[in-house]
């Protein structure tokens, strides 16, 4: 059975900073990995998703993964305090999202 | 766009209770998803369903029934609530499933005295 694991668990970073967050995941066989950000008392929302090793930028966030080493990574650059949230990375095998037990991101003004 | 809505917002039951939690998704999307967060953790699947009358079984479906009628909506049964049970109910759609991207509704918050 897959299993993510990520770190820290929590992460407090000044307005303006570099934020990095960790994902392992355990089956080789996984294709798709997503980052989901959730505010307290809502959903999570899909920040992004990356299918192929490397880097993938959308704005202030940048996604890395490493599928030869179970590993993918979200840094997000300028931290702004609306970005304190939980973060959760999620890999897919056959239809099923496993989730990790999140990071929670403090970005203090 | 679409919206996901989850019914109740709060529920609040009594040991042994079979309690209902309802979700409707307006995307048109094919595979619904119910989840389990406890509190400042992650999310656990306990169902999922790729299509009208189909029921998949996730890691935390003993003590749960679901039911997907219709392709737009999908409920979920807590057989019989524990007691001090806290955790907020997660439902979720995707147009199909591996590849597509699961949006979340705003939660069922339960409480179980």
């Amino acid at each position: 059975q897959q299993k993510v694991q990520q770190s820290p668990e929590s992460l407090i970073v000044p307005e303006g900073g570099m934020a990095s967050l960790n994902c392992t995941f355990s089956d080789r066989n996984s294709q798709y990995f997503w980052w989901y950000r959730q505010h307290s008392g809502e959903g999570p929302k899909a920040l992004m998703s990356i299918f192929s090793n490397g880097d993938k930028k959308e704005g202030r966030f940048t996604a890395h993964l490493n599928k030869a080493s179970l590993h993918v990574s979200l840094h997000i650059k300028d931290s702004q305090p609306s970005d304190s949230a939980l973060y959760f990375c999620a890999a897919s095998n056959y239809n099923v999202l496993y989730f990790g037990s999140g990071t929670k991101l403090t970005v203090e003004p | 766009g679409g919206i996901i809505t989850q019914t109740p917002k709060f529920l609040i039951g009594q040991e042994g209770q079979k309690l209902t939690l309802k979700c409707q998704q307006n995307f048109n999307h094919d595979t619904m998803y119910w989840y389990r967060q406890d509190s400042g953790k992650g999310l656990r699947l306990i169902y999922y369903s790729i299509t009208e009358n189909d029921l998949q079984k996730g890691d935390l479906s003993e003590g749960y029934d679901a039911s997907r009628e219709k392709k737009s909506s999908f409920s979920l049964t807590v057989t019989s609530a524990q007691k001090n049970e806290m955790a907020v109910f997660l439902c979720a759609s995707s147009m199909r499933g591996n590849q597509d991207t699961q949006y979340f509704g705003p939660g069922t918050r339960l409480l179980v005295l």
